[in-house]
Formats: C-alpha cells, sequence, structure tokens
C-alpha cells in the first residue's frame, strides 16, 4: 500500500515568506509526527498528533511554526516569516496506533532552503 | 529526558567485511530502541526495533542488534556488508508514555569495493 507522502519535496523560500508543508500519512494511521532534521544531524521531534488533537508540540522551535490536522488525516505544518536557521529536512512520519513507542513510518521529507 | 550518542560520525568498511554501528542511550527506565536508515534522498526506513524480551533483535536486510543494559548500548550488527548498504544509520529511543523519540547524530557508512 501506499506510504507516508509529503509535498513539496523541495522548498526555496526568501528569507520573511511563508510556507506550508503537507504531509499524507498512512490511511487509518491515528498518529502523526512532525521531525526537522538538520544538515548533518539527527531528526529532531516537533510534535506529535493523535487523529486531530495535537498532544504534544513541545518541540516546535518558536511561535512561528504553527502545525495542524483538522481531520485526523492529512497534517500542514506551516512556518511564518521564515528565517535562514528554518533551513532543513522537514520529516512526517505515522504509526497506526497511538499507543507505545510503536514503529514510526516515515516520508521522503521536504527540504526546506531559506534564502 | 532521554538522549541518544552515536559516537562514530563516519565510519569506512570493506564489502564483505563485519560492521558494528555503536549506540548509547540514556534513560532511567527500559527504553524501546530502534535502528534506522537513510539512503539519499530517501525518507527513514526501519532496520529492527528493541521493546522486551530476547536482547538479541534481527532485522531486515541481515542486521541485528544487541540491547546490553549494563552498558546502556544497543549496537547494529551485520556480519557481511554489501556495497548497497552504504548510508546514514540512525539510533533512536523512545519512551512507552508517549510517542516522543529522541535520535543521535547518525553514522554515516561508507562501503569500499
Amino acid at each position: 500500500g501506499a506510504g507516508v507522502s509529503q509535498s513539496p519535496r523541495y522548498k526555496v523560500a526568501k528569507r520573511g515568506q511563508d510556507v506550508a508543508l503537507r504531509c499524507d500519512p498512512i490511511s487509518g494511521h491515528v498518529s502523526l509526527f512532525w521531525y526537522q532534521q538538520a544538515l548533518g544531524q539527527g531528526p529532531e521531534f516537533l510534535t506529535y498528533f493523535q487523529n486531530e488533537a495535537q498532544l504534544d508540540k513541545s518541540g516546535l522551535p518558536s511561535d512561528r511554526f504553527f502545525a495542524e490536522r483538522p481531520e485526523g488525516s492529512v497534517s500542514t505544518l506551516k512556518i511564518q516569516r521564515t528565517q535562514q536557521e528554518d533551513s532543513a529536512v522537514y520529516l512526517c512520519a505515522s504509526s497506526p496506533q497511538g499507543i507505545g513507542a510503536e514503529t514510526q513510518y516515515f516520508g521522503p521529507g521536504t527540504r526546506l532552503l531559506v534564502l | 529526558a532521554q538522549s541518544v550518542t552515536q559516537p562514530d560520525i563516519h565510519i569506512t568498511v570493506s564489502e564483505g567485511a563485519s560492521l558494528e554501528l555503536r549506540c548509547n542511550y540514556s534513560y532511567g527506565a527500559t527504553p524501546y530502541l530502534f535502528w534506522y536508515v537513510q539512503s539519499p534522498g530517501q525518507g527513514l526506513q526501519l532496520l529492527l526495533k528493541y521493546f522486551s524480551g530476547d536482547t538479541l533483535v534481527q532485522g531486515i536486510k541481515g542486521f541485528e542488534a544487541e540491547f546490553k543494559r549494563s552498558q546502556s548500548s544497543f549496537n547494529l550488527r551485520k556480519p557481511s556488508v554489501h556495497w548497497s548498504d552504504a548510508a546514514e544509520y540512525f539510533c533512536a529511543v523512545g519512551v512507552s508514555n508517549n510517542n516522543d523519540m529522541r535520535f543521535g547524530a547518525g553514522t554515516r557508512l561508507t562501503v569500499k569495493p
């Protein structure tokens, strides 16, 4: 079946521009996660949804970052007034149940470059 | 809070040689441990995971890992490396009461012909 998909795959933004990154999780998966992966680093947790509820947003680096999952399926990560330090790969993952530390299935990521 | 250390940034091995990638974690209770592989331009793919039980875990592509509580380690091994194994490898630790995973910084594997 289809895996996690993300769009766009690449995004170039001018500093100060707003961007929106989309994640389509595996159909029926309850949990959805966003991670930020800077160059040469491991992914860092940003936020977590269980269905439409955002249960943890402790990893969002500033109030310029906002995520939503209004119908419990597709999610959008929005970054307002982008800064150069926002340049990274943004990974989305989903998992079936949302219980315990079960396996997360990752999408290919969106590579964001802020000029 | 949990954390993960991968001491080796880059490892080079010859094709057919054995491989061990190191991972140390910090967490107060028994963690859930994962190894993921990331090829260029690809998402993370799960190789194997440890939740409980047998401390030697078998994964895909001939990989295995051993959980050693006394050393807080979860090293990844493969007896004979193939050129297609060249990639970035990430160790991660999760906790049971939420779905937050912490990743190490990764080890880049180069395979020499």
